[in-house]
């Protein structure tokens, strides 16, 4: 079945490092690719989305491009603040299911 | 203007009690969604409506049952709560099924004791 892994955290930075934080999915068919962020105390955020291969997905300084020969979607960012701080979900859709998957989710933590 | 909002937002309750959830989205989506969120943050989807009409119905005890009035509501109801029900539950709609990205709540915090 369709699948979403993405790297264990929690992912400890300094603000203004560069972020990778790695996903890679298992899908049948074209899915829609998705990086939700939730804040603390606070729902999911749909953070950026692509939607077939090669697409380029970007909101907020973070970007993901949908590489399909490597069946991945790394969000990445140049330069991280505190207010980054959050959980990040890497998620599918649009697959051969009717729901969207999403990933266990990574802990971001950034320090002044 | 909330575009999902859940109410209530926390819900203290004991054990054996029965509680209801309410969903409503003013986006004109034609799918709801109920998730839940262990204290590890992983999300499982419990149910899904297309419609008023049940789409997904996943292993989730028969002590959970949703309903659909209309396409604008879900609402989630739980009988007989044990401890492991504790969880943040997630509503959630979208336009189509998953293919567009979803609109969440902001979740209610379930804490049986």
């Amino acid at each position: 079945g369709d699948s979403v892994t993405q790297m264990e955290g929690p992912v400890t930075l300094s603000e203004e490092a560069f972020l990778t934080i790695n996903c890679t999915y298992t899908a049948t068919g074209y899915p829609s690719l998705f990086w939700y962020v939730q804040y603390p105390g606070e729902g999911l955020q749909l953070l950026l989305k692509a939607t077939k291969a090669d697409d380029k997905g970007s909101n907020k300084g973070f970007e993901a491009t949908y590489r399909k020969e490597t069946t991945s979607f790394h969000l990445e960012k140049g330069s991280v603040q505190v207010s980054d701080s959050a959980v990040y979900f890497c998620a599918l859709g649009g697959s051969s299911a009717s729901k969207i998957i999403f990933g266990s989710g990574t802990r971001l933590s950034i320090r002044p | 203007d909330t575009a999902v909002s859940q109410t209530p937002k926390y819900l203290v309750t004991q054990m054996g009690n029965d509680k209801s959830i309410k969903c409503e989205q003013n986006l004109g989506h034609d799918t709801m969604y109920w998730y839940k969120q262990d204290s590890k943050k992983f999300l499982k989807i419990m149910f899904s409506y297309n419609n008023k009409e049940l789409i997904i119905n996943e292993t989730v005890p028969n002590r959970f049952s949703p309903k659909s009035p209309d396409k604008a509501h879900l609402n989630l109801h739980i009988n007989s709560l044990e401890l492991g029900d504790s969880a943040v539950y997630f509503c959630a709609s979208s336009p189509q099924r998953g293919e567009y990205g979803y609109t969440f709540g902001s979740g209610t915090r379930l804490t049986v004791v």
